[in-house]
């Protein structure tokens, strides 16, 4: 089955830019999307289709995808940007709907 | 604005069934979305369980596909979940979701409900 993979922890200062990775075989070729959540809250979509912006969302996020990795960039980052990140992707050879393991992204 | 709720019980014993009803507002469940359900167990990540499409075309977790049946009933604009033979590892906040097509695929969650815990203990 298809696997993603995403660095456990990310620590970022105010202000600063963070790019969280989520890795796969061949990733470059499917459609990724990544949700932010924040705790007690469902997941909110803030990429999809590897680089699309969704209404409401800033434009300080941002998504690219190629190869084996796609990343989520975070520019000027601010307190309220502090939740787990999860990348996603639709398997079609294996029918099968696959989350990564999340990033969790601190602002210090 | 569509709104999604989950309901059901928040305990279940183990080796007994989930049941989740998942009620649809403010659009049609035969709407051309795909419609389903993902979980998280109490700190982790999120777990997709299964999807469905005009309750025709339904795609299963391969690790869960043996315990769980997904009902869907369009007059009450309402689709259901049924996990059976639970256990501990089955403890999780369980989300029903609307997710958006491309091509006929599986697209991203377009939509979430809150989501309910449901705990798995004697």
């Amino acid at each position: 089955s298809y696997v993603l993979t995403q660095p456990p922890s990310v620590s970022v200062a105010p202000g600063e830019t963070t790019t969280l990775t989520c890795g796969g075989n061949y990733i470059g070729g499917k459609s990724v999307h990544w949700y932010q959540q924040k705790p007690g809250l469902a997941p909110v979509v803030v990429i999809y289709y590897d680089s699309d912006r969704p209404s409401g969302i800033p434009a300080r996020f941002s998504g690219s995808n190629s190869g084996n990795t796609a990343t989520l960039t975070i520019s000027g980052v601010e307190a309220g940007d502090e939740a787990d990140y999860y990348c996603q992707v639709w398997d079609s050879s294996s029918n099968q709907y696959v989350f990564g393991p999340g990033t969790q992204v601190t602002v210090l | 604005q569509l709104q999604l709720q989950e309901s059901g019980p928040g305990l279940v014993k183990p080796s007994e069934t989930l049941s989740l009803n998942c009620t649809v507002s403010g659009g049609s469940i035969s709407s051309p979305y795909y419609w389903g359900w993902i979980r998280q167990p109490p700190g982790k990540g999120l777990d997709w369980i299964a999807s469905f499409y005009n309750a025709g075309n339904t795609f299963y977790n391969s690790a869960l596909k043996s315990r769980v049946t997904i009902s869907v009933d369009t007059s009450k604009n309402h689709f259901s979940l049924r996990l059976d033979s639970v256990t501990a590892a089955d403890t999780a906040v369980y989300y029903c979701a609307r997710y958006r097509l491309h091509l006929g695929d599986l697209s991203y969650v377009k939509d979430w409900g809150r989501g309910t815990l449901v705990t798995v203990s004697s």
